[in-house]
């Protein structure tokens, strides 16, 4: 299994502000992937981020918005950037383990006022 | 375009009752499906992992079945415990496995003592 830490664990931000969100794993992974739990809602990918390449974004999600960076194989960070009160959601790390299990951090829980 | 459901979207039960939570894919060309567990304010547990080959899974208390041609897979919960309470996540992988997950709403499932 992949132990996956996140920071910070939640914050409240003010519109117009930046948040970075940093991800840890506890195992050299290939692809970690961002995703986003709106309030009452599901789970929604943001993008896929591989080390030393551009990260993939899905259909409505941009990098100017959501700036993703892949030092290494264990290390991302997510920005949400210019934020507004549509961006409270809760924010989720994930990989993939051996036997193709998907693993994922405990949250980011964001509000934005 | 991959979509997933799940019936029903809240269910409460007293302790001791078998239950089953229902999925639906709408594209049978799936690798995997993975069901999840969501406790309030905390990120997801991975409960079980279906490859697109196998017709079902168990862990304990938990069985949950695969079937490609019909879209559909069920989680089995046997002699449920008020412990259980929790949001029961069902996802897909496509299968070009991209890594990308696609989520259903949840079942949430509350049981009784």
């Amino acid at each position: 299994s992949a132990v996956i830490s996140q920071k910070p664990s939640r914050d409240i931000c003010q519109r117009g502000t930046s948040l970075t969100i940093q991800c840890q794993v506890d195992s050299q992974v290939t692809m970690m992937f961002w995703y986003r739990q709106q309030p009452g809602q599901s789970l929604t990918l943001i993008a896929t981020a591989n080390q030393g390449s551009e990260a993939t974004y899905e259909s409505g999600f941009v990098i100017d918005k959501f700036p993703i960076s892949r030092p290494n194989l264990t290390f991302s960070t997510l920005t949400v950037s210019n934020m507004s009160p549509e961006d409270s959601s809760i924010y989720l790390c994930s990989v993939a383990g051996t036997g193709e299990t998907q693993y994922f951090g405990p949250g980011t829980r964001l509000l934005v006022l | 375009k991959q979509e997933v459901t799940q019936i029903p979207a809240a269910l409460s039960v007293p302790e001791g009752e078998n239950l089953v939570l229902n999925c639906s894919f709408t594209d049978s060309a799936i690798y995997n499906l993975q069901w999840f567990r969501q406790d309030p304010g905390k990120g997801l547990t991975s409960l079980l992992l279906i490859q697109s080959s196998q017709r079902e899974q168990t862990s304990g208390r938990l069985n949950a079945s695969l079937d490609k041609s019909s879209g559909r897979s069920t989680l089995y919960i046997a002699a449920s415990q008020p412990g259980d309470s929790a949001t029961y996540l069902c996802a897909v992988k496509g299968s070009g496995n991209t890594g990308k997950l696609i989520f259903g709403q949840g079942t949430t499932l509350q049981v009784k003592p």
